[in-house]
């Protein structure tokens, strides 16, 4: 069975204080790999999309990065509006998606 | 472009009820997916059509239904309601088969049953 763990739950800092989330999937065949961003109470926005191991994505100051058995989402100096619960996905071949808890950020001023 | 949209955005109802939510994907999307998002806890998949067919199922009760019409919009049925179907629908769509394509989801319906 398809699993999606993420580590911290939970993650405060300060502004401009870099940090990196991680995603570590159990899947049979990874076709592709997902982040999202979710804000309370509203539905997951799209980021990324990764389909092999050392593949990079970059979104201003969002970067994603995949190896075989996980994923990092670095943010580097984040600012308030970053704040929200990130999301990990994975999708196996001929699969629906598997999602992972979440990492909530907390980026203080 | 509108992106996907739900109504209603939030519904109370008491358990033993029906419940009907629905769906409209973003314009010329084919494909829609439904996910139950317990507080504090990641989307868990319910159903995925594509081109009015059933592509997926999760593991859900058979109280949950849903249906594509022509026009690609989707509804969600849940039959007698528990308490423990208090969560945030969700409702995705792809612009082409979801096995190729990313997934755009809409604000969602919160639920609650008391």
């Amino acid at each position: 069975e398809d699993q999606v763990t993420q580590s911290p739950e939970a993650l405060r800092l300060q502004e401009g204080e870099s940090s990196s989330l991680n995603c570590s999937y159990t899947v049979s065949g990874l076709r592709r790999l997902f982040w999202y961003r979710q804000d309370p109470g509203k539905g997951p926005e799209f980021l990324f999309t990764l389909y092999s191991a050392g593949e990079e994505k970059e979104k201003e100051r969002l970067k994603a990065t995949l190896t075989k058995k996980e994923s990092f989402l670095h943010i580097t100096a984040p600012k308030p509006e970053d704040s929200a619960t990130y999301l990990c996905a994975v999708q196996g071949y001929g699969q629906n998606f598997v999602f992972g808890p979440g990492t909530r950020l907390s980026v203080l001023p | 472009d509108a992106g996907v949209t739900q109504s209603p955005t939030h519904l109370i109802k008491t358990r033993g009820q029906h419940v009907t939510l629905r769906c409209s994907p973003i314009s010329g999307h084919k494909s829609v997916s439904w996910y139950q998002q317990v507080l504090g806890q990641g989307p868990q998949f319910i159903f995925q059509y594509y081109e009015k067919e059933e592509r997926g199922r999760g593991n859900f009760p058979d109280r949950f239904s849903a249906r594509q019409f022509p026009n690609y919009s989707s509804e969600l049925n849940v039959n007698a309601l528990l308490l423990g179907d208090s969560a945030l629908y969700l409702c995705a769509s792809s612009g082409g088969d979801p096995e190729y394509n990313e997934q755009f989801f809409g604000p969602g319906t919160r639920l609650t049953v008391l």
